[in-house]
């Protein structure tokens, strides 16, 4: 299976930890999102990448989230200081990054956090 | 405020009936896709609507996307249990390749035998 993954798929953790989360995405795949979802919600975008460039970021992602794609294949993601408002599924999707017609994005499995 | 409203939020209907979902918005959007998702999993792409009137037809499930490019629907003919999941509507903004998507707060659909 050559689709997006994501490690690991569940994290349970105490409020003020650090943790990172992965992504890799499909092979080939040029932009690289971060979204959140908590219970009942849909996802809600957080950052996402063009290679190695994070081009844009939500208000969502506080000083306490970092988002990296160091060589323009793997991202990881990570927060610090965990509150118990942090605990959601993190989604991470790519796409080819078309400059024109639609860019499909294709949804990892995602990470669940729960902060304790 | 959310940018697209789905309805409805739940639903539960019995095998063999029909049902539409609903994705509104005052918004214009370049593309709208509908994804499903089961618990636990990431969401899966089922269809994107790109023109304005565009009908969709992915087996018993059919997608149209609305003249204003503003809202769309998905109808399910004969739902059948394998149907039930979160059903999410998404929206790309801007010309084409936008980056981000916003999503709707979903819909979960419960079939049952």
């Amino acid at each position: 299976d050559t689709g997006v993954s994501q490690d690991p798929r569940h994290k349970i953790t105490k409020r003020g930890q650090n943790v990172t989360f992965r992504c890799d995405p499909i092979s080939e795949h040029n932009r690289l999102y971060w979204y959140r979802q908590t219970l009942g919600q849909g996802p809600e975008f957080l950052t996402y990448f063009q290679n190695e460039a994070q081009l844009e970021k939500s208000r969502l992602l506080s000083d306490r989230f970092s988002a990296e794609r160091p060589k323009g294949s793997f991202s990881t993601l990570e927060i610090q200081r965990t509150e118990q408002g942090d605990s959601a599924m993190y989604l991470c999707a790519s796409s080819i990054g078309w400059a024109g017609g639609t860019d499909t994005q294709y949804f990892g499995p995602g990470t669940r956090l729960t902060v304790l | 405020t959310q940018l697209l409203e789905q309805s409805p939020q739940f639903l539960s209907i019995q095998e063999g009936e029909n049902l539409t979902v609903y994705c509104n918005s005052s918004s214009v959007f370049s593309s709208l896709q509908w994804y499903r998702q089961e618990p636990g999993e990431g969401p899966v792409l089922l269809v994107t609507v790109v023109t304005g009137g565009e009908v969709k037809k992915l087996k018993r499930l059919t997608f149209q996307f609305g003249d204003a490019r503003k809202d769309s629907s998905l109808h399910i003919t004969a739902a059948q249990p394998g149907d039930t999941g979160l059903y999410l509507c998404a929206g790309a903004r801007g010309s084409g390749n936008t980056g981000k998507l916003i999503f709707g707060q979903g819909t979960t659909l419960q079939v049952k035998p």
